[in-house]
């Protein structure tokens, strides 16, 4: 069955220094692999996307992600984070061929950001 | 703000009564998907319309959830004889093309 792990539940960097966030999936072939953002009692907002090409991303917000296709990858990294970073963010997975907001996501990484 | 509207945005019901959540999206995506979002969990797919026509529904969608989503524009969420594990922040999502867009929630409460 496909599946997505985020294996941090919780990180905490200080502003200013380099985030990376682990975002591994099980899927019978190269998915559709998405990073969403989430603020206290809001909706979810796209980061960035990988359809195929180019293994690594950019995306909105200075956030870039690299797909690894030997790892099973799609880890999202920023090089200088920002107090306003702080939030949740979603890992999700689509089905190539499928109806695009059909998506598996993962547990989410709570980033807190301190001064 | 995505332009994908939800209301309302809170929720608080007595166990046993019914709710209904509304949907609306942007004007022209004609895709429109329900998550449930659980505390502490990522969102869960629920049900997929293509227009008007409902081309989806998880496992998670008990007989008592119904949606609907008439002539294709807005959609509505009924769970009825609401139980404590409806607790939950219930998401719209429309898309277009390969982008999903989502609306703010409903966070239901059942006490």
């Amino acid at each position: 069955a496909q599946s997505v792990t985020q294996p941090d539940i919780h990180i905490t960097v200080s502003e200013g220094a380099s985030l990376e966030l682990r975002c591994n999936y099980s899927y019978g072939a190269t998915p559709y692999l998405f990073w969403y953002v989430q603020s206290p009692g809001q909706g979810l907002q796209l980061l960035l996307k990988y359809f195929s090409g180019d293994t690594l991303v950019q995306g909105i917000k200075g956030f870039e992600a690299e797909f690894k296709r030997s790892q099973s990858s799609f880890n999202l990294r920023k090089p200088s984070v920002h107090w306003s970073d702080a939030a949740e963010y979603f890992c999700a997975v689509g089905r190539p061929g499928g109806s695009q907001g059909n998506l598996i996501f993962g547990k989410g990484t709570k980033l807190s950001v301190k001064p | 703000d995505t332009g994908v509207s939800q209301d309302p945005r809170h929720k608080i019901t007595k166990r046993g009564q019914n709710v209904t959540f509304r949907c609306d999206p942007i004007s022209e995506h004609n895709r429109l998907y329900w998550y449930r979002q659980t505390l502490g969990q990522g969102p869960e797919f629920l049900t997929y319309f293509q227009n008007e026509a409902q081309l989806e529904k998880s496992r998670l969608l008990s007989d008592r959830f119904s949606a609907e989503r008439p002539k294709g524009s807005f959609s509505t969420l009924e769970i009825q004889r609401t139980e404590q594990g409806d607790s939950a922040m219930y998401l719209c999502a429309t898309a277009v093309n390969t982008e999903a867009f989502f609306g703010q929630g409903t966070r239901l409460t059942v006490v």
